[in-house]
């Protein structure tokens, strides 16, 4: 059972935007800044494209935000372009050094 | 350019020790403020951060796991190495690496590796 809580899908037209919700069991992201949201193609490298809740990585299109709000992070995906089809997992690291990551979102591109 | 690359045997045996190893290019884990962490993703399920450990050689554990876990780094070699001793099928899945350092102060994972998978089954 994962730390943090995300729906397993979500979707969206080009050119719309979708928002993933990331939910913390406890309060791992009550306590903490340290939200990460990384991009995964399966068979490549998962990528980091937002740290700090909010913050884009150089290279991370601004079309990619994030935020945060109680217990509970999210990440925005606006104008909704066919490669950004992928699955996207919150991370947030504890404070006992270590890292939990939600059980991830399969976001499909109509 | 940044890159890590994992390598392990495809397939062990329960029981059996499990090394897996994690080649570095671009950066040095020698250098200040330079980390690597192991994680992992069984089929279907959500990634797990495993191990750290620290240019300067301090070392983290996934507090479930660290009674099997052994983390080192070969520094001739650039590498990184994990050890996962006594292992059975749950441990199935994929063996991520990823370069782990401080932005903007707070520590993060900000490359990773393409991941190996491994399969145990006798």
């Amino acid at each position: 059972q994962s730390a943090l809580t995300q729906p397993p899908s979500a979707s969206g037209s080009p050119g719309q935007s979708v928002t993933i919700p990331c939910t913390g069991i406890g309060s791992d992201l009550g306590e903490n800044l340290y939200v990460s949201w990384y991009q995964h193609h399966p068979g490549t490298a998962p990528k980091l494209i937002i740290y700090d809740i909010t913050k884009r990585p150089s290279g991370v299109p601004g079309r990619f935000s994030g935020s945060k709000s109680g217990y509970t992070a999210s990440l925005t995906v606006s104008a909704l372009q066919p490669e950004d089809e992928a699955d996207y997992y919150c991370c947030s690291q504890t404070v006992r050094q270590t890292w939990v990551f939600g059980g991830g979102t399969k976001l499909t591109v109509l | 350019q940044v890159t890590l690359r994992e390598s392990s045997p495809a397939l062990v045996k329960p029981t059996q020790t499990l090394t897996l190893t994690c080649t570095l290019s671009g950066f040095s884990i020698t250098t200040s403020g330079m980390c690597v962490s192991w994680l992992r993703q069984p089929p279907g399920q959500a990634l797990e951060w495993l191990a750290r450990i620290d240019w300067d050689d301090d070392t983290y554990y996934n507090a479930s796991l660290k009674t099997r876990l052994s983390i080192s780094k070969d520094t001739s070699k650039n590498q990184v190495v994990l050890t996962m001793t006594d292992v059975d099928p749950v441990d199935t899945g994929t063996y991520y690496c990823a370069r782990t350092r401080r932005l903007d102060g707070n520590w993060y994972l900000d490359v990773w590796g393409r991941g190996t998978l491994v399969t145990v089954s006798s």
